[in-house]
C-alpha cells in the first residue's frame, strides 16, 4: 500500500514563483526522500532527509520534515520552466522504499 | 559510466506470452529493485534484491519472477502476460553502504503493452 501521499496532485505557477508540495505518511520512517521525474524519463533523486533532521537545503530546494505530524514539504524557490516535472516523496519504513503518487508541477514562462 | 540500463524500452505482447525485462547496472550496487508505474497509482515495488542470490517480494509480486545471479544484472520475468501488466517498469539500484533504502538510481523505463 502507498505510504507517502503528496499534495497537491497538480500545481501550476509562473517562472520566478516558489513551489511548495507536501507529503504525508502513516507509519514511522527512517528517512524520507524526494525524487523528480521528467515526462517519459526515469526518476532522479533530489534530496534525502533523515528522521532526526528537521530541515535540509540543496541549491534551490528546501525540505522540511515534521515526524510528529508525519509530514514533509518540498519548496522549490525561484522556479524555472525546466522545473516542470512530477515530484515524488518516498518513505523508508526500515525495509523498502515506498513512493507516493506524486505532484505534477507546471512552470510557465 | 552508463548507470542503470533497461532493455527493451518498448514492448508489445499478446496475452499469455512470456518475456524478460533486462536490467544492468555498472555501479557495483548491492541493492536492486523493480517498480511498476501506472497512472494514478504512483510507483509500486514488485521485487527487490539485496545482493547476488538474494531476492524478495515487494507490494505487487504476482505474475513476475526475478533472479540475481550476478551483482550487475537483475532481470524481471513475466510468466504469462496479462493486460493488467500493461505498465511502465523501472529498475533501480542503490549503494550497498546505504542499505536497501538509500538513494535510488533509476533506469529510463521499459514501456510494456499487453494486448
Amino acid at each position: 500500500s502507498q505510504q507517502g501521499e503528496e499534495d497537491p496532485q497538480a500545481l501550476s505557477i509562473q517562472e520566478g514563483e516558489n513551489a511548495t508540495m507536501n507529503c504525508s505518511y502513516k507509519t514511522s520512517i527512517n528517512n524520507l526522500q524526494w525524487y523528480r521525474q521528467n515526462s517519459g524519463r526515469g526518476l532522479v533523486h533530489l534530496i534525502l532527509i533523515r528522521s532526526n533532521e528537521r530541515e535540509k537545503h540543496s541549491g534551490r530546494l528546501r525540505v522540511t520534515l515534521d515526524t510528529s505530524k508525519k509530514s514533509s514539504s518540498l519548496l522549490i524557490t525561484a522556479s524555472r520552466a525546466a522545473d516542470t516535472a512530477s515530484y515524488f516523496c518516498a518513505t523508508d519504513g526500515y525495509s523498502t522504499l515506498t513512493f507516493g503518487k506524486g505532484t505534477m508541477l507546471l512552470v510557465s514562462p | 559510466n552508463a548507470g542503470v540500463t533497461q532493455t527493451p524500452k518498448f514492448q508489445v505482447l499478446k496475452t499469455g506470452q512470456s518475456m524478460t525485462l533486462q536490467c544492468a547496472q555498472d555501479m557495483n550496487h548491492e541493492y536492486m529493485s523493480w517498480y511498476r508505474q501506472d497512472p494514478g497509482m504512483g510507483l509500486r515495488l514488485i521485487h527487490y534484491s539485496v545482493g547476488a542470490g538474494i531476492t524478495d517480494q515487494g507490494e505487487v509480486p504476482n505474475g513476475y519472477n526475478v533472479s540475481r545471479s550476478t551483482t550487475e544484472d537483475f532481470p524481471l520475468r513475466l510468466l504469462s502476460a496479462a493486460p493488467s501488466q500493461t505498465s511502465v517498469y523501472f529498475c533501480a539500484s542503490s549503494y550497498s553502504g546505504q542499505g536497501i533504502t538509500g538513494e535510488l538510481f533509476f533506469g529510463e523505463g521499459s514501456r510494456l503493452t499487453v494486448l
